[in-house]
């Protein structure tokens, strides 16, 4: 089965400075990872997604994250965070076929300080 | 193309009370998932639906729960007898019909079940 860990239940950073919010994954083939962000009492928008064509991702608002197979890492960081970042953002992890339900982590809240 | 469509976006129950949650997935999605969110935690899957089949209700509690996705209208997840448990806030998502792996899944606004 597949699963993921969010080492951080909470970042806290100061505007401008970098952010870094890590994920650990665990899958027995090569997984299908994606990053959502929640923003309060809103819905989930996808930031980026893993889709082996290259190992560093690029998503919405400046964000990326690098897949480590050696690490079983999937981080996501962004070089200066801004007051608008300030969310909750959780890891996942897709099953090995197509449409499989997304296994979500229980997310890192990550707060930004002017 | 309007997104994941869920409604009430809020909805009070007094316990022992029905609360029924609807689901319009995005226009050409015909897989539907059904996620619930309880305060300070990620999303727990519940159940996975395509039109008029159950695909994968392994997150479903075994009683009070259930969900149908027909033919025709909405995808309804159906708690019945509420508890004060079941106050979560409650996410639907709907993805096309893709084999790819890393196909994401669309996420509604949620619904807020409140049990009083």
């Amino acid at each position: 089965a597949q699963s993921v860990t969010q080492l951080d239940s909470h970042v806290s950073v100061s505007e401008g400075t970098p952010v870094l919010l890590r994920c650990n994954y665990s899958s027995s083939y090569s997984p299908s990872l994606f990053w959502y962000v929640q923003h309060p009492n809103k819905g989930l928008q996808l930031l980026l997604k893993y889709t082996s064509a290259a190992t560093l991702v690029k998503g919405i608002n400046g964000f990326e994250a690098e897949f480590k197979k050696s690490e079983t890492s999937f981080h996501l960081t962004k070089p200066s965070a801004h007051m608008s970042d300030a969310a909750e953002y959780f890891c996942v992890v897709r099953g090995n076929s197509g449409n499989t339900p997304l296994v979500f982590g229980k997310g890192t809240r990550l707060s930004v300080i002017a | 193309n309007a997104g994941v469509m869920q409604n009430p976006r809020h909805l009070v129950r007094r316990r022992g009370q029905e609360a029924r949650l609807r689901c319009s997935p995005m226009k050409g999605h015909s897989h539907v998932y059904w996620y619930r969110q309880l305060p300070e935690e990620g999303l727990k899957f519940m159940v996975y639906l395509q039109k008029e089949n159950i695909i994968d209700e392994s997150g479903m509690p075994k009683e009070r729960f259930s969900a149908e996705f027909p033919k025709e209208g909405p995808s309804i997840l159906r708690i019945q007898q509420v508890v004060r448990g079941d106050s979560a806030a409650y996410f639907c998502a709907s993805s096309p019909v893709d084999r790819a792996t890393n196909t994401e899944a669309f996420f509604g606004q949620g619904t807020r079940l409140t049990v009083v």
